[in-house]
């Protein structure tokens, strides 16, 4: 089992571009999320999809879609990017809930000039 | 305030020494809370859950004082494979809305 993957692994982009960043399970978890991490923070949660078909806000939404395309695909699209957008992004994925462990896919680094 | 509060570290501890460290929260209904570890440049990943009754594992003992609220993890006989940073985690703070702390790093030297 390859658990989370996530593609791209590195990115850099100009400010107002537009990219997708890709996340596969197979798990067959429920849940999925999409977080944000910066240096000092700790990770913010952008947008999670409780069940396939359907996705909410979360902490940090602004500048951000998503698409649970089934219940193993979710991804991230940045529509016009912003250099506030440069950050770490990692996807998770869990069993329905958030009390139940939360497994992450290995990251990608995000850096927009 | 921050709704989960670490302190950032760096703990600089030899190999086999005893390490705590503390995460503060503010909700003060949370009943449970996780530990992830996360090393340099890498995903977090779950190290332990922590209930009322507190938990251990192996070197690895974390507690739950739900009348100050914090909780704790605490290493023994430290290994320089612990290196890593410790996040403090308070889930379903509000449907799917896990809080992370922003991390406590550990550093184990030979």
């Amino acid at each position: 089992n390859a658990g989370v993957t996530q593609t791209p692994k590195f990115q850099v982009l100009k400010t107002g571009q537009s990219m997708t960043l890709q996340c596969a399970q197979d798990m067959n978890h429920n849940s999925m999320y999409w977080y944000r991490q910066d240096p000092g923070m700790g990770l913010r949660l952008i947008y999670y999809s409780a069940s396939e078909g359907t996705t909410d806000k979360g902490e940090v939404p602004n500048g951000y879609n998503v698409s649970r395309l089934n219940k193993r695909e979710f991804s991230l699209r940045l529509e016009s990017a912003a250099p506030s957008q440069t950050s770490v992004y990692f996807c998770a994925s869990s069993r329905t809930g958030t009390y139940n462990e939360q497994f992450f896919g290995p990251g990608t680094r995000l850096t927009v000039l | 305030r921050k709704e989960v509060e670490q302190d950032p570290g760096p703990f600089n501890v030899p190999e086999g020494a005893t390490v705590a460290f503390n995460c503060t929260y503010s909700n003060s209904a949370s009943q449970s809370f996780f530990w992830y570890r996360q090393d340099c440049r890498k995903e977090p990943k779950l190290l332990m859950s922590v209930y009322s009754s507190g938990n251990e594992d192996g070197r690895f003992t974390a507690q739950l004082n739900r009348a100050s609220q914090y909780i704790s993890l605490l290493i023994r006989d430290s290994k320089l494979s612990d290196s890593a940073t410790y996040l403090c985690v308070e889930p379903n703070t509000g449907g799917f809305k896990t809080i992370f702390g922003a991390g406590t790093r550990l550093f184990v030297k030979a």
